[in-house]
């Protein structure tokens, strides 16, 4: 139980072009998604904490405008870059917390990542 | 806020061998600690957790260790197998808020 879905795990474009991410929550309400960026060989940075139906709350450095981040249901965040540059390639991650139905077990569960290219 | 450094940054073992990775934290406010294995190109994956108020907790292989007033915490993974290569990540966080990750290590499992 308790896993996320992220997609799509890889993904190429244009510079200047748009790229939209999914994270999705299968057997669990995610009240809560975080995002994250890791670049090669380096940890993970927290990017934004979204609560379901309301604005995300982004980190320090992080440019709202350029990561656009919606958690409009209880199973689903999405991460859309913007206007995207060679400099956004990165790991993307998400992860979400919740309560597990039936066990009622509060869990917090990464997605496999999603690698942007930009050129 | 929290801060959480993890050493070391590269650690390279015989097979069969034992692997110690170490982290600190800051904040003392802090009160769950867990450990995250991530493979090439995947998501982490949490192999093991511990709650501030046990000094250690055991699941086969694997085993953590918390001294809170030291404020540090460790990784025992005992009889390493190549499938053990990973770079694995401590994190620190206090009640429902953000993880703070460590800097990862990147474990090696020599045959």
């Amino acid at each position: 139980g308790a896993v996320v879905s992220q997609h799509p795990s890889w993904v190429i474009c244009k510079s200047g072009t748009s790229v939209k991410i999914e994270c999705r929550s299968l057997d669990f309400q995610a009240t809560t998604m975080f995002w994250y960026r890791q670049f090669p060989k380096q940890s993970l940075m927290l990017m934004a904490t979204s609560n379901e139906g309301s604005k995300a709350t982004y980190e320090q450095g992080v440019e709202k405008d350029k990561f656009l981040i919606n958690h409009a249901s209880l199973t689903l965040s999405t991460l859309t870059v913007t206007s995207a540059h060679p400099e956004d390639s990165s790991f993307y991650i998400c992860s979400a917390r919740g309560l597990v139905q039936g066990t009622g077990a509060n869990v917090l569960t990464f997605g496999a990542g999603s690698r942007l290219t930009v050129l | 806020g929290e801060n959480v450094e993890q050493h070391p940054s590269t650690l390279s073992v015989q097979e069969g061998d034992s692997a110690v990775i170490k982290c600190t934290y800051s904040d003392s406010a802090s009160n769950y600690f867990p450990w995250y294995k991530q493979e090439l190109g995947k998501g982490p994956q949490l192999i093991i957790d511990i709650r501030s108020n046990v000094g250690e907790k055991k699941d086969q292989r694997i085993a953590v260790t918390l001294n809170k007033t030291a404020k540090h915490f460790s990784l025992h993974i005992t009889e390493t197998q190549p499938e053990d290569s990973a770079v694995y990540f401590c994190a620190a966080v206090q009640g429902a808020q953000k993880l703070v990750f460590g800097q990862g290590t990147r474990l090696t499992i020599n045959p």
